[in-house]
């Protein structure tokens, strides 16, 4: 709807399962962001890729692990997840990553672990 | 506590009312964003103030800044039963970080 695809978009994973979420834009940006929004919390930025390099590591766990093989997609591996980490996760992209660049979101992926 | 934190955290008005909701923040910032999230969905960009603007329009929107007083507010003029969604402030600091910081959100319902 955006120009920024992400699949799935629900996910029901076991504490103990590898799983990946996949996020695409077809914007042209340079930048791409993961965000975690969980109930009654503010949007938390994970992770920042610009041209294709890490950016910003947000003291994200060692259970997300993040992947940008090109500048249109952007992955995030996730592995012996915790409950908790059950939230909805979105990416962003942007044309550039700098302060007045719009962010362009996806629809979300809906994670549930058990 | 966070940076950008809006006000009301909810707010239910009827179609054709105006809807105002504000946005405090802590530190000094450089512009400020807000954005909409309609229910379990992706945000959408509505609007980007700078530290150096008082007021920007965009269409029914409108947004002021505060620098004094680090708030914001944005006004929804005659709204409508599809601008029911969540409103987010996010504000991107002056040497600090190279990041977006988002605020708990308001939630309108705007009633047909």
């Amino acid at each position: 709807e955006t120009g920024v695809t992400q699949t799935p978009r629900h996910l029901v994973m076991g504490m103990t399962n590898k799983k990946s979420l996949k996020c695409e834009q077809h914007l042209g940006h340079n930048a791409m962001y993961w965000y975690k929004q969980s109930a009654k919390k503010p949007l938390e930025l994970m992770f920042v890729y610009s041209l294709e390099e890490r950016v910003e590591n947000n003291s994200v766990p060692s259970r997300f692990s993040p992947e940008c093989p090109n500048s249109s997609h952007l992955f995030l591996h996730l592995h012996t997840l915790q409950p908790e980490d059950s939230a909805l996760y979105l990416c962003a992209s942007s044309q550039d990553w700098t302060r007045d660049a719009e962010q362009y979101f996806g629809p979300g992926t809906r994670l549930t672990v058990t | 506590s966070q940076q950008g934190e809006e006000d009301p955290q909810a707010l239910s008005i009827q179609e054709g009312e105006n809807a105002t909701m504000n946005c405090s923040y802590k530190t000094s910032i450089n512009n400020l964003q807000w954005y909409r999230q309609n229910s379990g969905r992706g945000l959408v960009h509505l609007i980007l103030i700078r530290s150096n603007e008082r007021e920007k329009h965009s269409g029914r929107l409108r947004v002021t800044l505060d620098t004094s007083k680090k708030s914001s507010s944005l006004l929804i003029t005659a709204s409508r039963a599809a601008d029911t969604a969540s409103y987010f402030c996010a504000t991107w600091k002056n040497n600090a970080g190279n990041m977006l910081t988002f605020g708990g959100g308001t939630r309108l319902m705007v009633k047909p």
